[in-house]
């Protein structure tokens, strides 16, 4: 089963708003990876939070995470029209090596 | 420093044919991970290899894909007979290490299958 889900599968706001997107896992992790991708092209490493950490920020993002809840966050603040693109979690579901993916939220973000 | 290449960008085989798939990681990474995205999904892990060695194929279908990652030269997913199910766009990831590290990922291969 998905260890990574996403929430919203869809997203449309805003140039300037914020834009807030969760993943939820079900086992434990040591660690929990964002990632964007652009439409038809490769995926690009946005953020790695570890397990004991609660929040990390990185320019205009801003994770949260949750172990208790298994959850994460994932915030873009003041976003931009060349933020639209699919975002995804991954965890490690502490098995070494491999990432579990989830389906992605597709943000749009309007001029 | 170069990030990690694969090739070729987009490969058309017709069914029954193999593909041949390339991926160079990051220079200092030697974890090379490939993973399988088929339209509007997410990507599907299928192995985990160190130079000469499979840790992990447990995404790998039974029949017909196999991976190495020799001593030297890129990581290869070979892909016998294929057939149209096997359309998809295919990424290469690599780390410096195993497990917590951060996995980066090449432009990746699509393959068509007609």
């Amino acid at each position: 089963s998905q260890q990574g889900e996403e929430d919203p599968q869809a997203l449309s706001i805003q140039e300037g708003e914020n834009a807030t997107m969760n993943c939820s896992y079900k086992t434990s992790i040591n660690n929990l990876q964002w990632y964007r991708q652009n439409s038809g092209r490769g995926l690009v490493h946005l953020i790695l939070i570890r397990s004991n950490e609660r929040e990390k920020h990185s320019g205009r993002l801003r994770v949260t995470l949750d172990t208790s809840k298994k959850s994460s966050s994932l915030l873009i603040t003041a976003s931009r029209a060349a933020d639209t693109a699919s975002y995804f979690c991954a965890t490690d579901g502490n098995q070494g090596g491999k990432l579990i993916f989830g389906q992605g939220t597709e943000l749009s973000v309007k001029p | 420093n170069a990030g990690v290449m694969q090739n070729p960008r987009h490969l058309v085989r017709r069914r029954g044919q193999e593909a041949r798939l390339r991926c160079s990681p990051m220079k200092g990474h030697s974890h090379v991970y490939w993973y399988r995205q088929l339209p509007e999904e997410g990507l599907k892990f299928m192995v985990y290899l160190q130079k000469e060695n499979i840790i992990d194929e447990s995404g790998m279908p039974k029949e017909r894909f196999s991976a190495e990652f020799p001593k030297e030269g890129p990581s290869i997913l070979r892909i016998q007979q294929v057939v149209r199910g096997d359309s998809a766009a295919y990424f290469c990831a690599s780390s410096w290490a195993s497990g917590t590290d951060t996995q980066y990922f090449g432009p990746g291969t699509r393959l068509t299958v007609l």
